[in-house]
């Protein structure tokens, strides 16, 4: 079972440039989510969605935009990339419910210059 | 906002020793979850807490909620280099009867088995 795939592993960026994490599950999850893990501040929630077409926002979404189009991906969109950003992110998936265990992607290690 | 405060940030032990790791809130929960982080890899879920009181064991791993759900504790017996990595809790809150998945993260406790 692949899980949750998360797709660059790492990426180095320039001030002002835009790119896309992907992200991809495969177990029919309706929540998906992304946070960023900055050290000692552990994750922090950035956009949320509870099914297709269906996205919020988190505690820290400014500069990063989202959408949602099938059950399976939800890419992650970084606007104009600045230093601030230089984080580690991850996705992760959970079934509708009340209380659900969350699956994690093994993240990406953004860096900006 | 609900905040989780985990302490301590920081923990070297030698293996054999006991340890615990603390998260505390202001805020009350619907559920408290501990996780496990390895280098380079994304957290993996240890246990859910779900009830005030309740006190889960896991092998030498205790975890318990506190009876106003707003704070959990994880205990480690006889500690082993194995245990080693991050550990982190996150809460769940309802919100009209589901958390949509969102969790709110403590700091983390980066612990360090020595052999």
């Amino acid at each position: 079972n692949a899980g949750v795939t998360q797709t660059p592993k790492f990426q180095v960026l320039k001030t002002g440039q835009s790119m896309t994490l992907q992200c991809a599950q495969d177990m029919n999850h309706e929540y998906m989510s992304w946070y960023r893990q900055d050290p000692g501040m552990g994750l922090r929630l950035i956009h949320y969605s509870v099914g297709a077409g269906i996205t919020d926002q988190g505690e820290v979404p400014n500069g990063y935009n989202v959408s949602r189009s099938t059950t399976e991906d939800f890419p992650l969109r970084l606007l104009s990339a600045a230093p601030s950003q230089t984080s580690v992110y991850f996705c992760a998936s959970s079934y509708k419910g009340g209380v659900t265990e969350a699956f994690f992607g093994q993240g990406t290690r953004l860096t900006v210059v | 906002t609900q905040l989780l405060e985990q302490s301590p940030q920081f923990l070297s032990i030698q293996e054999g020793e006991n340890l615990t790791v603390y998260c505390n809130s202001s805020s009350v929960f619907s559920s408290l979850q501990w996780y496990r982080q390895e280098p380079g890899e994304g957290p993996v879920l240890l246990v859910t807490v779900v009830t005030g009181g309740e006190v889960k064991k896991l092998k030498r791993l205790t975890f318990q909620f506190g009876d106003a759900r707003k704070d959990s504790s994880l205990h480690i017996t006889a500690a082993q280099p194995g245990d080693t990595g991050l550990y982190l809790c996150a809460g769940q809150a309802n919100a009209g009867g589901t958390s949509y998945g969102k969790l709110t993260f403590g700091q983390g406790t980066i612990l360090t088995v020595h052999p």
